[in-house]
């Protein structure tokens, strides 16, 4: 069946470095993908959101990068704050009504 | 302030007694879904509603109701709770429906004991 997944569960990064963090999906089809922030007692916060029509999309610090080919999405943290810690989730458009989540990467920033 | 809100937030109750969790958005999106989050198993959709009156299942909808009867609010409805159900439920909404960001709310945690 259709899949989103992160490769990584958790992630340690220092203060002031950059973060990548990185999902794989399985539905060729989808077209619209997106990246959430969740903090804790929070619901998740949008963050970036790209489709499929393009390859790389930039924001407030945070870059998304999508590989079609292969399938591949990642979010590219510049220069980690503590306020970056966070559960991260990526999530596809797995029909038109419907988005489907990643199990969430935990990034944790040291000082 | 643009919010999607979720009550109660926190609930803690015995199997088979009937609970509501509501769910209101202010922002006057079409498209309003429930989410539950597990551990290790990421948010997985309940169930969804692409405008008013018209609702329609998710991933795991199964012991599970809502109804869409105004555009800015959305109840979940567990008619008879069981502890498998003891989870924390958002409710999110968005102008259209998968090919749009959702906006969630802050979560409801609910024991079933």
């Amino acid at each position: 069946g259709e899949s989103v997944g992160l490769h990584l569960p958790t992630l340690s990064v220092q203060e002031g470095d950059n973060s990548i963090i990185n999902c794989a999906y399985s539905n060729s089809a989808s077209d619209y993908f997106i990246w959430y922030k969740q903090e804790s007692g929070k619901g998740p916060q949008f963050i970036i959101d790209i489709r499929s029509n393009m390859d790389k999309r930039q924001g407030q610090r945070v870059t998304v990068l999508l590989n079609k080919t292969v399938k591949h999405l990642s979010l590219q943290i510049a220069a980690t704050q503590p306020g970056d810690s966070a559960v991260y989730f990526c999530a596809e458009n797995s029909n038109d009504y419907k988005l489907s989540f990643g199990a969430g990467t935990t990034v944790t920033v040291r000082a | 302030e643009a919010q999607v809100t979720q009550n109660p937030r926190y609930l803690i109750t015995v199997t088979g007694k009937k609970l509501t969790v509501t769910c209101s958005q202010n922002m006057n999106h079409e498209y309003m879904s429930w989410y539950r989050q597990d551990p290790g198993l990421g948010l997985r959709q309940i169930y969804y509603s692409m405008n008013v009156e018209v609702t329609d299942k998710g991933d795991v909808p199964e012991g599970y109701k809502v109804s869409r009867k105004e555009k800015r609010n959305f109840p979940l409805i567990l008619e008879s709770p069981s502890p498998n159900q003891t989870s924390l439920y958002f409710c999110a909404s968005s102008l259209g429906g998968g090919d749009q960001p959702q906006h969630f709310g802050d979560g409801t945690r609910l024991s079933i004991l």
